[in-house]
């Protein structure tokens, strides 16, 4: 069954960028959107966006002026990177696979989470 | 924006009882609604997707009804490991508050 790994860097400083990754395997990475999620400790899920093989992207308006998604199709893989950080953002992030039937808007698939810390 | 609102915020009961949970839609949102388990330390698994189906490998003692603006997730019999917090979360992406499922 289709496996997502995500890593990245777990502390960072504010006002700096985050950077993740997240690798694809067991499973096709084509035709489907891939999405990051994000939770505060203690909170519930927000997501972040979304981004196809293909390179199609959506975001969650909140984040949109300060968020890049990208994929590499090589790799099976999709990064996020959110800038401007502040203490905010902490929270453990998630990428995970979109999917429907009629349109993708359900989670079927998630990575192990990262937690990511911003602090100096 | 459609916004989730997700009642009760706490369910305490014992194994073995029925769990209700409720998510209901500012708008509409045709049976396009999913649920999903949370416990600690780990990432959601979804159960339930258009309202009613169930995920690969969800067990049967779990069932979601419901379409337009109101939802219920029921679990027909509480096992030990149903101990967590559920989820809804609707097509515009955004996720309800949860609903804490604890041991009575």
């Amino acid at each position: 069954q289709v496996q997502l790994h995500q890593w990245g860097a777990g502390l960072v400083k504010p006002s700096e960028t985050l950077s993740l990754t997240c690798a694809v395997s067991r499973g096709s990475f084509s035709g489907y959107f891939w999405s990051w999620i994000r939770q505060p400790p203690g909170k519930g899920l927000e997501w972040i966006g979304e981004i196809s093989q293909s390179g199609s992207s959506n975001y969650n308006p909140s984040f949109t002026s300060r968020v890049t998604l990208s994929v590499d199709t090589s790799k099976n893989q999709l990064s996020l990177k959110l800038s401007s950080l502040t203490a905010a953002d902490s929270a453990v992030y998630y990428c995970a696979r979109s999917s429907g039937y009629d349109f993708p808007y359900y989670f079927d698939y998630w990575g192990q989470g990262t937690l990511v810390t911003v602090s100096s | 924006e459609i916004v989730l609102t997700q009642s009760p915020a706490t369910l305490s009961l014992s194994p073995g009882e029925r769990a209700t949970l409720s998510c209901r839609a500012s708008q509409t949102v045709s049976n396009y609604l999913a649920w999903y388990q949370q416990k600690p330390g780990q990432a959601p698994r979804l159960l339930i997707y258009d309202a009613s189906n169930r995920a690969t490998g969800i067990p049967a003692r779990f069932s979601g009804s419901g379409s337009g603006t109101d939802f219920t997730l029921t679990i027909s019999s509480l096992e030990p490991e149903d101990f967590a917090v559920y989820y809804c979360q609707q097509p515009g992406r955004t996720f309800g508050p949860g609903t804490k499922v604890d041991i009575k």
